[in-house]
């Protein structure tokens, strides 16, 4: 492996089934990140974690949960699923807990399409 | 609010410069970053600018000015491989980035 795995690269989802997003580094980066991108939208954070064992909201977090349980995976759930949760899912992570001045590094991406 | 603003759309001929505009208003600045994305890709990291001024890598060069709220990404000696998406970011007082929707750089032979 190397930088940022995602699993799975695209999923067809029923309304209200449980799904979870798999992501993989092997960097060693401290943090870590979840954003989804929307067609004519910016990239919008939904959680994010700073180190293992925290995790904290972004800036659209209703309806997914995540966990930090050792540094290299961070997974996204996403309980009941809704339309509206469809989209391209994408997994970052930088070197240490302050976002504001590390670069980014992002995995390939998970397109996510709920019916 | 926080926003940031990009034109939606810019189309260029090969071998030519263009410039793509990044204006913001967030609530506290510690750096503006800009990423490349292919279409179906992952994006990637280009630059980062915290102080005013030019900074240059190659043919890829970026622009800030704090006081205006105002960064730029100039692309010299375009090639068709920088057809791509453009994306500024600002990372705001809780250093947390905030994303522009992206530019999407059309080159034509």
């Amino acid at each position: 492996i190397a930088g940022i795995t995602q699993a799975p690269t695209s999923q067809i989802l029923a309304a209200g089934r449980r799904m979870t997003l798999r992501c993989t580094q092997d960097m060693r980066h401290n943090a870590m990140y979840w954003y989804r991108q929307d067609l004519g939208l910016g990239l919008r954070l939904i959680h994010y974690s700073n180190t293992a064992g925290t995790t904290g909201k972004g800036e659209v977090p209703d309806g997914y949960s995540v966990s930090r349980a050792n540094t290299d995976d961070f997974p996204l759930t996403l309980a009941s699923a809704v339309p509206s949760q469809t989209s391209v899912y994408f997994c970052a992570s930088s070197p240490t807990g302050t976002s504001g001045t590390d670069t980014q590094y992002f995995g390939p991406g998970t397109r996510l399409t709920v019916l | 609010g926080q926003n940031i603003d990009q034109p939606t759309e810019m189309t260029a001929t090969e071998g030519a410069i263009v410039q793509i505009n990044c204006t913001y208003q967030t609530s506290g600045f510690n750096g503006l970053f800009w990423y490349q994305q292919h279409a179906g890709e992952a994006p990637t990291f280009l630059s980062y600018n915290v102080l005013d001024g030019l900074e240059e890598k190659g043919r890829f060069s970026s622009f800030l000015s704090r006081s205006k709220g105002y960064s730029y990404l100039l692309l010299k000696e375009l090639q068709m491989k920088d057809s791509a998406s453009y994306l500024c970011a600002v990372s705001d007082s809780n250093y947390q980035l905030i994303w522009g929707a992206g530019t999407k750089l059309i080159i034509k032979p």
